[in-house]
């Protein structure tokens, strides 16, 4: 299966500094990247989707302030949480897909995700 | 809209079976997935369904009716290892980009 590399795996930030948080596709190029925000005991919810080379699309209640996206290569997206708040804490988990390409239509490659705690 | 409904916890004796069920509304459909997360971990693919039918993979086996909008996720010789979260997921609508919703996630319990 296609890998996809998270970094860092864990972040403590204090309230109101800006965290960035890095996606990469190491066996593939993905023109799309998904990222997820999972708060414990919850299930994943989508935040964004990542578009190379274009702006990101933002689920409803996200803010596309808070949360920047940028995907400027084929290999990586970037998630920023700008003035990062206690109650941003969470496990930020980006995906790519091959879409068609893959042994399953639309099967995601998850990151290992990222633990922030915001202080 | 889409829902997708499945039990937040269950608990099975290791060496048992257990079967996690998953109900969805889609407005279209292109394949139902499970994936397992262990705690703190990203999730990692279990299995892929798109034609009605039971899906054999090892000790896990995935089944899925359409007619019915209905899935489950079938463990067998269940191990403490097998304690983690399944999580059921469907492609947002009919696309085939990746676009995933997942449902809320079954916690499963193994006990020795």
């Amino acid at each position: 299966g296609a890998v996809v590399s998270q970094h860092p795996s864990w972040v403590i930030c204090k309230s109101g500094t800006s965290v960035k948080i890095e996606c990469r596709s190491l066996d593939f190029q993905a023109t799309t990247m998904f990222w997820y925000r999972q708060f414990p005991k919850q299930s994943l919810m989508l935040m964004a989707t990542s578009n190379e080379g274009s702006k990101a699309t933002y689920e409803q209640g996200v803010e596309k302030d808070k949360f920047l996206i940028n995907h400027a290569s084929l290999t990586l997206s970037t998630l920023t949480v700008t003035s990062a708040h206690p109650e941003d804490s969470s496990f930020y988990i980006c995906s790519a897909s091959l879409g068609g390409r893959g042994s399953h239509t639309g099967e995601l490659f998850f990151g290992e995700g990222s633990r922030l705690t915001v202080l | 809209g889409q829902n997708i409904d499945q039990p937040t916890e269950m608990t099975a004796t290791e060496g048992a079976i257990v079967q996690i069920n998953c109900t969805y509304q889609t407005s279209g459909f292109n394949g139902l997935f499970w994936y397992q997360q262990h705690a703190g971990e990203a999730p990692t693919f279990l299995s892929y369904n798109v034609l009605d039918g039971l899906e054999e993979k090892g000790r896990f086996s995935s089944f899925l009716s359409r007619s019915k909008g209905y899935s489950y996720l079938l463990l067998k010789e269940l191990q403490m290892k097998d304690s983690a979260s399944y999580l059921c997921a469907t492609p947002w609508g009919s696309s085939n980009t990746g676009k995933l919703i997942f449902g809320q996630g079954t916690t499963l319990q193994v006990k020795p």
